[in-house]
């Protein structure tokens, strides 16, 4: 089946300690996007690809950062963690037109900051 | 500016009860609508979307949505609720231009518990 793949599933990483997470699919959509959502919360955007055109929310701390090498691949980096930055990180793809916001969202990346 | 407002943050339905879950929404345009449903420590699913057309969409797990442009609403569904159906589900609207093109606005989620 084609999916959104996230990895890992749990990551813990140390106050300051740079962290990566993954993100892949099968689906060959042209979009990717990562939203961090805290616990009760709404998913909130950070940023998302289109190919590889990056587009940054202006309320996206500099310390998020992305990369997406390939269409199947896309990384969130996170520079400097500080304990706000623990939350649940959802990855999600869409085909654009008018699957733009038809979204496909992968299981997420719990990271926990010590 | 675009939002989504769920007003119910926590509803209770016994197990075979039928459901309705509110969502009203703010935007200019006709909106593209969405619910999406999550599990606990589990990504988000998508149930069913509304583009244009028919304003009854169905969805998987038997839910149905209904936009009202009157009162601008898409309320989500379902006759008869099982256990399985107990999670938080989120209603959003498609947003943007421009920078923000393919922004997905979330109201802030209704968490389902099924009474057995």
């Amino acid at each position: 089946d084609a999916m959104v793949i996230q990895n890992p599933r749990y990551q813990v990483t140390q106050f300051g300690k740079p962290v990566t997470l993954s993100c892949s699919q099968t689906l060959n959509h042209n979009v990717m996007y990562w939203y961090q959502q805290k616990s009760s919360q709404a998913p909130k955007l950070l940023f998302h690809y289109y190919d590889k055109d990056f587009n940054n929310e202006a309320d996206t701390p500099d310390n998020f950062q992305s990369r997406r090498p390939n269409t199947s691949f896309c990384f969130l980096d996170i520079r400097s963690p500080g304990l706000g930055d623990a939350a649940m990180y959802l990855c999600a793809t869409s085909g654009g037109g008018q699957g733009f916001y038809e979204q496909y969202f992968g299981p997420g990346t719990r990271l926990t900051v010590t | 500016a675009q939002s989504v407002t769920q007003p119910d943050i926590h509803i209770t339905v016994s197990e075979g009860a039928s459901l309705e879950l509110r969502c009203n929404y703010s935007y200019g345009a006709t909106p593209y609508l969405f619910w999406y449903v999550q599990s606990p420590g589990q990504g988000l699913q998508l149930l069913l979307k509304y583009f244009s057309g028919d304003t009854l969409v169905q969805g998987i797990k038997g839910f149905e949505a209904e936009f009202k442009r009157s009162q601008s609403s898409f309320n989500l569904r379902k006759p008869s609720v099982h256990w399985s159906d107990a999670a938080e589900y989120f209603c959003a609207v498609g947003a943007g231009y421009g920078g923000s093109q393919g922004n997905l606005i979330f109201g802030k989620g209704t968490k389902l518990s099924v009474k057995p």
